[in-house]
Order: structure tokens, then C-alpha cells, then sequence
């Protein structure tokens, strides 16, 4: 078993709509929590990042986290064309530096 | 000043042959990371160093791989005797401190080199 899952996709919506993007995990001692966007033939970029459950809000994007379900997602509202791109979710230990990250939801908005 | 680079940011080579890929981090960024990113398959961990400690090579997956980080900036990973399936993206980061994974620690990553082992 991975240690972090994500659906790969691909997402197609329209403009304007509320995304929802998940990933779950299988180590309870993950404490930190973050949300990178990769567009095609780039580096990751952080997008959002959470520590321990609750959720954390930026503009149009909103993390959350259940640790009780292992259960992360990010939301993106009033979705536009510019946010095409992968979505990839990464996590860490309290200790040590190695994140672990999911294989990346491709995500497409149509105008 | 200017992100993480790398280079070259694209490689196709044929199977048997030395490669080496460079990373130059964000200057005054201490921790770095070598990644790998295959189609479907996230982002593997393959090395990470802090300042002038003993890197972590956990996740190199065999001793063909070796990586050197000199002064204390620019990064080396060398893929010895290439084989097809170390064909991928080989991506490098860096971060400001690594006492823990904080925000303190945010990691950015370079654009990457692409690997294609014919």
C-alpha cells in the first residue's frame, strides 16, 4: 500500500465550478500537510499548506484535513482556466525531511 | 533572486551510458532534494542534504545512482550505466532551513531535467 493515494483523473470541469480534489494516506504520524500545482513541464509550486486537521483558506482555495479519516482535499472555488494544471498532494512526519507526495490529479477547466 | 535551476533541461541518452544532472538551489537555501517524477507515479524521494551533514540517500533505488552536493550549493546526481527505466523527470528543490518540516521549510522545486534512456 502507498503511503499517500490520489486519483490521478483526469478533471474536466467548467468554468466557474467548485473543485474538489482528495488524497488519503496510511500514516497516522503525518502532521504537516501541503498542496503543490504543477504546470506542464515545470516544478511543483506550493499551493497550500496545513498542520494537523482543520481547515486553512486562501482566496479562492481552501485545504482541509480530517486526520481521524486520513483525509485531505483541497477546494478550489469559481474555478478558471489558468488553474489547469496537476495537483499534487505531499505530506511529512513531524520528524525527519522526507515528504511523501501523491502520483497528481490532472485537472482541466474549460472556458 | 532567481529561483531553482537546472540543467540540462532536457536529456536523451542511450542505454549504458553516465549521466549527470545539476541542480544550482536558491542561494542561502541549506536543504536539498533530488526527486524523480515518472508518468502515474508521484514524486519519488531519492536524496536530501542538509548543510554539511551526512546526506540522506534513503531513497536512491540502486548504487547506480550517486549524488554530490559541493560548497554547500550546487548538486550533482549521477546515473551510472542508464537503463530504460530511469527514463523520468528529475527534479530538484530546495529549502531556507530543515530543522523540521515547517512552512519555514517550503521546498521549491527547479523546472526539472528530462531524462529519456533509448
Amino acid at each position: 500500500q502507498k503511503e499517500v493515494e490520489q486519483d490521478p483523473g483526469p478533471l474536466s470541469v467548467p468554468e466557474g465550478a467548485i473543485v474538489s480534489l482528495n488524497c488519503t494516506y496510511s500514516n497516522s504520524a503525518f502532521q504537516y500537510f501541503m498542496w503543490y500545482r504543477q504546470y506542464s513541464r515545470k516544478g511543483p509550486e506550493l499551493l497550500m499548506y496545513t498542520y494537523s486537521s482543520g481547515n486553512k483558506e486562501d482566496g479562492r482555495f481552501t485545504a482541509q484535513v480530517d486526520k481521524s479519516s486520513k483525509y485531505i482535499s483541497l477546494f478550489i472555488r469559481d474555478s478558471q482556466p489558468s488553474d489547469s494544471a496537476t495537483y499534487l498532494c505531499a505530506m511529512s512526519r513531524w520528524t525527519g525531511n522526507q515528504f511523501y507526495f501523491g502520483t497528481g490529479t490532472s485537472l482541466t477547466v474549460i472556458p | 533572486g532567481a529561483g531553482v535551476s537546472q540543467s540540462p533541461s532536457n536529456k536523451v541518452t542511450e542505454k549504458g551510458k553516465d549521466v549527470e544532472l545539476r541542480c544550482d538551489p536558491i542561494s542561502g537555501h541549506t536543504a536539498l532534494y533530488w526527486y524523480r517524477q515518472s508518468l502515474g507515479q508521484g514524486l519519488e524521494f531519492l536524496i536530501y542534504f542538509q548543510g554539511n551533514s551526512a546526506p540522506d540517500k534513503s531513497g536512491l533505488p540502486s548504487d547506480r545512482f550517486s549524488a554530490e552536493r559541493t560548497g554547500g550549493s550546487v548538486s550533482t546526481l549521477t546515473i551510472q550505466r542508464t537503463q530504460q527505466e530511469d527514463s523520468a523527470v528529475y527534479l530538484c528543490a530546495s529549502s531556507l532551513s530543515s530543522g523540521g518540516p515547517t512552512q519555514a521549510d517550503t521546498q521549491y522545486f527547479g523546472p526539472g531535467t528530462r531524462l529519456t534512456v533509448l
